[in-house]
């Protein structure tokens, strides 16, 4: 397994204010990910990085940005947390581009849930 | 609408039975993968199949990528207790390699 902590693992938060949440690997793995996780949709990618400073948009980027300064860091920010915004939260990493490449292996983390009241 | 529909959602079956889940969409994949998600932890990948037509099997579990690249089964002989958990299948397009889509799931208890 790869070594990703998420954290907070569990928050709750009034809507209006800004929330981050931090993911950490520990595989210096060059790609990483933050998905939501919503019954009825699966996983959603958010945003995405493909190295430090560079990241992209997914399919459910709105009113989330994130940033990564180091290899090892991918943070998530929600700048005026909504209650459509409660969700579960799962980060991951893999060495290489998304799954076209046969044999990449995408690793999840064990998820922030996040509760917007 | 999901771009991959998975069936059943919710199924749940005696230990000892076998079970078919499976994965549909209306577009081609470059490749289909699997994962297995148990309560509070995140997915972990079972199989990723990029061949139409192609069958893998990792021990009780067959899986099987669609002629046509658009859909995918899975299927467990003898279900175990330790089998309970979310099946998810994603599909990754053609030419966008960070484009990956998930199903909704399946959800799987095997009572003993």
């Amino acid at each position: 397994d790869a070594g990703i902590t998420q954290s907070p693992r569990h928050k709750v938060t009034e809507t209006g204010t800004p929330v981050t949440l931090r993911c950490h690997q520990t595989e210096n793995h060059r790609y990483m990910y933050w998905y939501r996780q919503d019954p009825g949709h699966g996983l959603r990618l958010i945003h995405y990085s493909y190295g430090v400073k560079d990241t992209d948009k997914g399919e459910v980027s709105d009113g989330y940005s994130v940033s990564r300064s180091k290899t090892e860091d991918f943070l998530l920010t929600l700048e005026s947390a909504t209650s459509s915004q409660t969700s579960v939260y799962f980060c991951a990493t893999s060495p290489r581009q998304g799954i076209a490449s046969s044999g990449n292996t995408i690793y999840f983390g064990e998820g922030s849930w996040l509760t917007v009241v | 609408t999901q771009l991959l529909e998975q069936s059943p959602q919710f199924l749940s079956i005696q230990e000892g039975e076998n079970l078919t889940v499976y994965c549909n969409s209306s577009s081609v994949f470059s490749s289909l993968q699997w994962y297995r998600q148990e309560p509070g932890e995140g997915p972990v990948l079972l199989v990723t199949v990029v061949t139409g037509g192609e069958v893998k099997k990792l021990k009780r579990l067959t899986f099987q990528f669609g002629d046509a690249r658009k859909d995918s089964s899975l299927h467990i002989t003898a279900a175990q207790p330790g089998d309970t958990g979310l099946y998810l299948c994603a599909g990754g397009f053609t030419g966008n390699n960070n484009d990956m889509r998930f199903g909704a799931g399946t959800r799987l208890t095997v009572k003993p």
